[in-house]
């Protein structure tokens, strides 16, 4: 079984500033990598993902993520956020077998500040 | 685009009650799932469904059923509402293979009083 930590609850920033959003995952076997992202009253949209391949993913809205496999971690950066980009943000993992289920973290609140 | 709907935004419900929610996805997509969100929890899974008439049980299956006859409905059921069931309800689908990529509906606020 796997399972994600994404320790920070919420991350407070101000605008034009750069953020990390920590993601740290556990499991036994291989994996692929989400993160998704939830603004207020609606559903998850995806960000990014890792499958294969690069180390480094690059997501919509200028959002990258990097997959460390001897961290088991992929965390979420934005060298410079904007209000906007004020929403909630879930990791997710997956193992590899097509029948597997996503695990996800209970989530960071990110809040943008003038 | 791929496009994942529910039947209600929001809902409210008394104890007791049987509550359906309904799920459509309109790509043709082989898995589905039902998810509840509450703060500080995240995403957890209540049901999922590989194929039509095909049904698994998530980490919190307890309290629910589900029904997929055709390939682009997945309901939930809750057969006997109570207020812990209190929650906002996500429908997702995903091809089972390719991109792994799952989609999700807008969300069902549910409230049982």
């Amino acid at each position: 079984a796997q399972s994600v930590t994404q320790l920070d609850s919420q991350v407070p920033v101000f605008e034009e500033a750069p953020v990390e959003l920590r993601c740290n995952y556990s499991s036994s076997v291989s994996v692929y990598l989400f993160w998704y992202v939830q603004y207020p009253n609606q559903g998850l949209q995806l960000l990014l993902k890792y499958l294969s391949g690069s180390t480094l993913v690059k997501g919509i809205n200028g959002f990258e993520a990097e997959f460390n496999k001897s961290q088991t971690s992929f965390h979420l950066r934005k060298p410079s956020v904007h209000i906007s980009d004020t929403a909630e943000y879930f990791c997710a993992v997956k193992d590899t077998g097509t029948a597997s289920k996503l695990t996800f973290g209970t989530g960071t609140r990110l809040q943008v500040t003038l | 685009d791929v496009k994942v709907t529910q039947s209600s935004r929001y809902l409210v419900k008394r104890t007791g009650e049987k509550v359906f929610l309904e799920c459509v996805q309109d790509m043709d997509h082989e898995n589905m799932f039902w998810y509840r969100q509450d703060p500080g929890l995240g995403l957890r899974l209540i049901y999922f469904s590989y194929d039509v008439k095909m049904k698994e049980k998530g980490d919190i299956p307890e309290g629910y059923s589900v029904s997929r006859e055709k390939k682009e409905r997945f309901s939930l059921i809750l057969e006997s509402a109570s207020t812990n069931q209190t929650s906002m309800y996500l429908c997702a689908s995903r091809r089972i293979s390719g991109n792994m990529e799952q989609f999700f509906g807008p969300g069902t606020r549910l409230t049982v009083l």
